[in-house]
């Protein structure tokens, strides 16, 4: 079975700066995605970011990347100039692929990071 | 284009009573997925549905727990009769077909607060 580990329960980071949230996981798989969802006090989910495991070029979305290293396992979420709006719970998530028909694969989830940002 | 819109937000009960909870889709999507948000165990992955059919209800956690998607617009999860550890935040998502849109990319509703008293 996959999991997905995020190391770091809490982060904090200064309005403007740059901060990295890190997310390892286990999959025995090739392909498969990656995600980064955002979950502010609204309790809404949100898709920040998506990777697809056999594109090498990592994800950017504005001011949101990821440093996607296949081979350590590693999907870790950079946000720069960091705004007030990004304070919330992110959480990592891995998805097999889907290879149609009725077989999908789950999303599994890490256990979230809390990000607090400091005007 | 809408989201993903469940109802109600709130939703207090008491022990033993039957809840409901609803969800509809993004239009055109054939997936369907419903979630358990708790702090003890996170975000679980109930059931799931494709066109309508149950795929994977493995994810259920008893006979208490019942979902239906009786219409490719609308599903309800139904809890009967309720206990206050099924107290949490539900959520439903939804998928595009393979080959339409991000695939593989879920979107999520504001989900449902549920309180057994």
């Amino acid at each position: 079975a996959q999991t997905v580990t995020q190391s770091q329960p809490e982060m904090s980071v200064q309005e403007a700066e740059t901060v990295t949230l890190s997310c390892t996981y286990d999959t025995s798989e090739s392909d498969y995605y990656l995600f980064w969802y955002k979950q502010p006090p609204s309790r809404q989910m949100i898709l920040v970011i998506r990777q697809e495991a056999y594109k090498q070029q990592n994800a950017t979305e504005n001011r949101f990347s990821v440093n996607f290293q296949k081979a350590a396992k590693s999907f870790s979420l950079k946000i720069s100039d960091s705004q007030l709006g990004d304070a919330a719970m992110y959480f990592c998530a891995y998805k097999n692929y889907n290879a149609g028909g009725t077989s999908y694969g789950k999303l599994t989830f890490g256990q979230g990071t809390i990000l607090t940002v400091h005007p | 284009d809408a989201g993903v819109i469940q109802s109600p937000r709130h939703e207090v009960t008491e022990m033993g009573q039957e809840v409901t909870l609803r969800c509809k889709p993004i239009s055109g999507h054939d997936y369907l997925f419903w979630y358990r948000q708790t702090m003890m165990r996170g975000l679980e992955l109930l059931i799931y549905f494709n066109n309508n059919v149950p795929i994977d209800d493995s994810g259920m956690p008893e006979d208490r727990f019942s979902a239906k998607m009786p219409n490719a617009s609308f599903s309800t999860l139904k809890i009967q009769p309720s206990e206050p550890r099924d107290s949490a935040v539900y959520f439903c998502a939804s998928s595009p077909p393979v080959g339409q849109g991000p695939t593989d990319t879920q979107y999520f509703g504001p989900g449902t607060r549920l309180t057994v008293l």
